[in-house]
């Protein structure tokens, strides 16, 4: 079955980077996209990029362009997302997703856990 | 300051039907499809509707959604208490070149 197992939480100093994994098994990792998803305490959801494995294609939310980096390594079949300059507004719970995509639209059916990134000086 | 419009709050008592809107503009919702996810408190959020009205294998036929120009909707009848949850709705915008959410509607059953 899919399934995606992040890594554990995080605590982070402001102006510190962080980098969450994201794991995949279940399927073959190279042939779907993955999608980072975040969402703060007590807010709504945010999306911050995706990721095509395939070809290392990628695509930022424009308010997180510059401090975010996502890359894959197809032979762990693991995503990562990494955040720089954190402040504490990054503090959230990121999620990560499958991207399935048919029918002219693509959506996520498969999510991770989640990892909570908390900064804090 | 979500791009999708959602009211806040939904509410309704056992057995009743509820609908949920979400509104957008021509560059989201009036070219793109519509996606709804639940979520429960406390875990990841899980598809309920994708492509504006198709349901994933496993999800009752008491949630359905539908779209019209800028705007969607889900709706739930026979209302449970485990729908109790908060629902977003989610598409891609052709401005942003990325996904937007709605900020989400909060159903409580009475």
């Amino acid at each position: 079955q899919v399934q995606l197992v992040q890594s554990g939480p995080e605590v982070k100093k402001p102006g510190a980077s962080v980098r969450v994994s994201c794991k995949a098994s279940g399927y073959s990792f190279s042939n779907s996209g993955i999608i980072w998803v975040r969402q703060a305490p007590g807010q709504g959801l945010e999306w911050v990029g995706w990721i095509a494995p395939y070809n290392g294609n990628v695509r930022y939310a424009q308010r997180l362009q510059g401090r975010v980096s996502m890359t894959t390594a197809t032979s762990m079949n693991t995503a990562f997302l990494e955040l720089r300059s954190l402040t504490s507004d990054d503090t959230a719970i990121y999620y990560c997703a499958r991207v399935d995509c048919s029918g002219g639209g693509c959506y996520w059916v498969y999510w991770g856990q989640g990892t909570l990134v908390t900064v804090s000086s | 300051q979500s791009v999708l419009t959602q009211s806040p709050s939904a509410s309704g008592p056992p057995g009743q039907r509820v609908a949920i809107s979400c509104s957008g503009s021509s560059s989201n919702i009036g070219s793109h499809t519509v996606h709804w996810y639940q979520q429960l408190p406390g875990t990841a959020p899980k598809l309920l509707i994708y492509n504006n009205d198709q349901r994933p294998s496993g999800v009752p036929d008491r949630f359905s959604g539908s779209k019209s120009g800028t705007s969607a909707s889900l709706a739930i009848s026979g209302l449970q208490s485990e729908d109790e949850a908060d629902y977003y709705c989610a598409a891609w915008d052709a401005n942003l070149n990325g996904h937007v959410f709605g900020g989400g509607t909060r159903l409580t059953v009475l």
